[in-house]
Protein backbone atom coordinates (compact mmCIF):
# COMPACT_ATOMS: atom_id res chain seq x y z
CA UNK A 1 0.00 0.00 0.00
CA UNK A 2 1.67 3.11 -1.35
CA UNK A 3 1.25 6.23 1.30
CA UNK A 4 0.94 9.93 1.05
CA UNK A 5 3.33 11.45 -1.34
CA UNK A 6 4.02 15.42 -1.39
CA UNK A 7 6.39 17.06 -3.65
CA UNK A 8 8.41 19.43 -3.11
CA UNK A 9 10.02 18.83 0.10
CA UNK A 10 11.32 21.94 0.49
CA UNK A 11 10.98 25.28 -1.57
CA UNK A 12 11.97 28.95 -1.28
CA UNK A 13 10.31 32.12 -2.50
CA UNK A 14 9.82 35.20 -2.39
CA UNK A 15 6.80 38.08 -1.16
CA UNK A 16 4.54 38.65 -4.38
CA UNK A 17 5.59 34.96 -6.09
CA UNK A 18 3.10 31.94 -6.61
CA UNK A 19 3.71 28.42 -5.69
CA UNK A 20 1.68 25.28 -6.14
CA UNK A 21 1.85 22.28 -4.12
CA UNK A 22 1.27 18.50 -5.01
CA UNK A 23 0.22 15.46 -3.45
CA UNK A 24 -0.90 11.86 -4.24
CA UNK A 25 -3.38 10.38 -1.69
CA UNK A 26 -2.84 7.24 -0.15
CA UNK A 27 -3.98 4.09 -2.29
CA UNK A 28 -7.62 3.56 -2.13
CA UNK A 29 -8.05 7.12 -0.88
CA UNK A 30 -10.57 9.48 -2.66
CA UNK A 31 -10.24 12.41 -0.05
CA UNK A 32 -7.92 14.89 0.35
CA UNK A 33 -7.47 17.75 2.80
CA UNK A 34 -4.21 20.40 3.08
CA UNK A 35 -3.48 22.03 6.54
CA UNK A 36 -1.20 24.54 7.48
CA UNK A 37 1.70 24.20 10.03
CA UNK A 38 3.26 26.84 11.36
CA UNK A 39 5.99 26.90 13.84
CA UNK A 40 4.75 25.88 17.33
CA UNK A 41 1.62 25.25 16.20
CA UNK A 42 -1.22 22.05 15.70
CA UNK A 43 -1.94 21.94 11.98
CA UNK A 44 -4.49 24.28 10.31
CA UNK A 45 -7.41 22.99 8.22
CA UNK A 46 -7.22 24.85 4.73
CA UNK A 47 -9.85 23.06 2.45
CA UNK A 48 -11.07 19.57 1.59
CA UNK A 49 -11.53 17.67 -1.91
CA UNK A 50 -13.73 15.08 -2.98
CA UNK A 51 -14.81 14.08 -6.23
CA UNK A 52 -12.52 16.61 -7.84
CA UNK A 53 -15.15 19.31 -5.57
CA UNK A 54 -14.10 21.37 -2.67
CA UNK A 55 -15.76 19.92 -0.09
CA UNK A 56 -15.10 22.14 2.93
CA UNK A 57 -12.99 25.11 3.81
CA UNK A 58 -11.13 26.78 6.80
CA UNK A 59 -10.68 30.24 7.11
CA UNK A 60 -8.36 30.98 4.65
CA UNK A 61 -8.21 33.68 1.67
CA UNK A 62 -9.63 33.04 -1.75
CA UNK A 63 -5.46 33.62 -2.68
CA UNK A 64 -5.13 29.72 -1.19
CA UNK A 65 -7.08 27.87 -3.79
CA UNK A 66 -7.05 24.18 -4.97
CA UNK A 67 -7.73 21.31 -7.72
CA UNK A 68 -8.57 17.50 -6.98
CA UNK A 69 -8.02 15.04 -10.18
CA UNK A 70 -8.98 12.13 -11.76
CA UNK A 71 -7.06 9.45 -9.79
CA UNK A 72 -7.48 11.60 -6.74
CA UNK A 73 -4.02 13.24 -6.73
CA UNK A 74 -4.20 17.21 -5.63
CA UNK A 75 -2.94 20.49 -5.75
CA UNK A 76 -2.29 23.49 -3.46
CA UNK A 77 -1.79 26.80 -5.35
CA UNK A 78 -1.33 30.09 -3.28
CA UNK A 79 -0.68 33.46 -5.35
CA UNK A 80 0.36 36.56 -4.13
CA UNK A 81 2.76 35.16 -1.46
CA UNK A 82 3.09 36.91 2.32
CA UNK A 83 5.95 36.54 5.08
CA UNK A 84 3.14 34.80 7.41
CA UNK A 85 2.94 32.07 4.32
CA UNK A 86 6.21 30.31 5.95
CA UNK A 87 5.04 26.80 7.52
CA UNK A 88 5.09 23.20 6.87
CA UNK A 89 2.00 22.70 4.40
CA UNK A 90 0.48 19.05 4.82
CA UNK A 91 -1.80 16.79 2.73
CA UNK A 92 -4.12 14.51 4.40
CA UNK A 93 -5.89 11.39 2.54
CA UNK A 94 -8.87 9.27 3.78
CA UNK A 95 -11.10 7.35 2.47
CA UNK A 96 -14.97 9.21 2.49
CA UNK A 97 -16.73 6.24 3.85
CA UNK A 98 -14.21 7.05 6.99
CA UNK A 99 -13.22 10.45 6.15
CA UNK A 100 -12.53 10.92 9.78
CA UNK A 101 -9.59 9.51 10.01
CA UNK A 102 -6.73 11.13 8.15
CA UNK A 103 -2.96 10.21 7.16
CA UNK A 104 -0.76 13.03 6.40
CA UNK A 105 1.85 13.06 4.23
CA UNK A 106 5.84 13.83 4.77
CA UNK A 107 4.61 17.66 3.93
CA UNK A 108 6.10 20.64 2.09
CA UNK A 109 8.18 23.11 3.75
CA UNK A 110 7.67 26.46 2.41
CA UNK A 111 9.81 29.54 3.12
CA UNK A 112 8.43 32.74 2.04
CA UNK A 113 11.22 35.47 1.85
CA UNK B 1 -11.72 29.58 24.37
CA UNK B 2 -9.51 27.75 21.75
CA UNK B 3 -11.74 24.80 20.01
CA UNK B 4 -9.08 22.36 21.43
CA UNK B 5 -6.94 23.10 24.18
CA UNK B 6 -3.71 20.86 25.32
CA UNK B 7 -1.38 21.68 27.80
CA UNK B 8 1.74 22.70 25.51
CA UNK B 9 4.41 21.14 27.87
CA UNK B 10 7.07 20.36 28.10
CA UNK B 11 6.03 17.16 30.07
CA UNK B 12 9.02 15.06 31.16
CA UNK B 13 8.87 11.28 32.31
CA UNK B 14 11.83 9.00 33.53
CA UNK B 15 12.08 5.72 31.15
CA UNK B 16 9.54 2.93 32.04
CA UNK B 17 6.94 5.17 33.71
CA UNK B 18 3.39 6.20 32.36
CA UNK B 19 3.21 9.25 30.11
CA UNK B 20 -0.27 11.24 30.50
CA UNK B 21 -1.15 13.23 28.10
CA UNK B 22 -4.72 15.53 28.33
CA UNK B 23 -6.96 17.55 26.25
CA UNK B 24 -10.17 19.23 26.33
CA UNK B 25 -12.32 20.50 23.59
CA UNK B 26 -14.89 23.40 23.50
CA UNK B 27 -17.60 21.97 20.78
CA UNK B 28 -20.10 19.37 22.44
CA UNK B 29 -20.66 18.56 18.50
CA UNK B 30 -17.33 16.31 18.15
CA UNK B 31 -17.26 13.37 17.32
CA UNK B 32 -14.02 11.51 16.41
CA UNK B 33 -11.08 12.14 18.49
CA UNK B 34 -7.63 11.59 17.35
CA UNK B 35 -3.80 11.31 18.56
CA UNK B 36 -0.90 12.32 16.33
CA UNK B 37 2.31 12.00 16.93
CA UNK B 38 5.02 14.51 15.55
CA UNK B 39 8.96 14.30 15.67
CA UNK B 40 10.56 17.28 15.47
CA UNK B 41 10.54 18.05 11.56
CA UNK B 42 8.29 15.60 10.87
CA UNK B 43 4.37 15.42 9.50
CA UNK B 44 2.13 14.03 12.19
CA UNK B 45 1.79 9.94 12.30
CA UNK B 46 -1.64 8.83 13.61
CA UNK B 47 -0.96 6.70 16.74
CA UNK B 48 -4.89 6.37 17.88
CA UNK B 49 -8.34 7.31 17.21
CA UNK B 50 -11.39 7.07 19.70
CA UNK B 51 -15.20 7.47 18.91
CA UNK B 52 -17.27 6.86 21.94
CA UNK B 53 -17.06 7.27 25.96
CA UNK B 54 -14.69 4.89 27.77
CA UNK B 55 -11.20 3.27 26.88
CA UNK B 56 -9.29 2.46 23.56
CA UNK B 57 -5.98 0.30 24.34
CA UNK B 58 -3.69 -0.51 21.66
CA UNK B 59 -0.42 -1.75 22.56
CA UNK B 60 1.32 0.84 24.98
CA UNK B 61 -1.50 3.35 24.32
CA UNK B 62 -4.71 3.93 25.98
CA UNK B 63 -6.84 6.59 24.96
CA UNK B 64 -9.52 8.07 26.91
CA UNK B 65 -13.15 9.77 25.90
CA UNK B 66 -15.19 11.52 28.48
CA UNK B 67 -17.85 13.34 26.50
CA UNK B 68 -19.77 14.54 29.22
CA UNK B 69 -16.63 16.45 30.71
CA UNK B 70 -15.29 17.18 26.64
CA UNK B 71 -12.44 15.38 27.55
CA UNK B 72 -9.77 13.07 25.67
CA UNK B 73 -6.66 11.75 27.18
CA UNK B 74 -3.88 9.95 25.72
CA UNK B 75 -1.51 7.49 28.35
CA UNK B 76 1.72 6.01 27.04
CA UNK B 77 2.49 3.13 29.44
CA UNK B 78 6.11 1.46 29.37
CA UNK B 79 7.21 5.22 27.98
CA UNK B 80 10.49 4.88 25.87
CA UNK B 81 12.85 7.38 24.68
CA UNK B 82 11.32 6.70 21.51
CA UNK B 83 8.03 8.53 22.70
CA UNK B 84 9.88 11.50 22.28
CA UNK B 85 8.00 13.24 20.18
CA UNK B 86 5.00 16.52 20.22
CA UNK B 87 1.66 14.58 20.73
CA UNK B 88 -1.34 16.05 18.66
CA UNK B 89 -5.01 16.22 20.06
CA UNK B 90 -7.47 16.48 17.12
CA UNK B 91 -10.87 16.43 16.82
CA UNK B 92 -13.49 16.50 14.51
CA UNK B 93 -17.36 17.36 13.82
CA UNK B 94 -20.34 16.57 12.25
CA UNK B 95 -20.76 18.07 8.25
CA UNK B 96 -19.84 17.21 5.11
CA UNK B 97 -15.83 17.89 5.34
CA UNK B 98 -14.91 16.04 8.56
CA UNK B 99 -12.27 18.72 9.09
CA UNK B 100 -9.57 18.03 11.98
CA UNK B 101 -9.47 20.83 14.79
CA UNK B 102 -5.91 20.47 16.09
CA UNK B 103 -4.68 21.56 19.72
CA UNK B 104 -0.74 23.41 19.77
CA UNK B 105 0.41 20.12 20.83
CA UNK B 106 2.21 18.67 24.16
CA UNK B 107 5.79 18.11 23.84
CA UNK B 108 6.92 14.78 25.62
CA UNK B 109 10.45 14.45 26.79
CA UNK B 110 11.27 10.70 27.91
CA UNK B 111 14.52 10.56 30.23
CA UNK B 112 16.64 7.15 29.95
Amino acid sequence: ETGVTQSPTHLIKTRGQQVTLRCSSQSGHNTVSWYQQALGQGPQFIFQYYREEENGRGNFPPRFSGLQFPNYSSELNVNALELDDSALYLCASSHRDSADTQYFGPGTRLTVL
Amino acid sequence: QKEVEQNSGPLSVPEGAIASLNCTYSDRGSQSFFWYRQYSGKSPELIMFIYSNGDKEDGRFTAQLNKASQYVSLLIRDSQPSDSATYLCAVTRSGSARQLTFGSGTQLTVLP
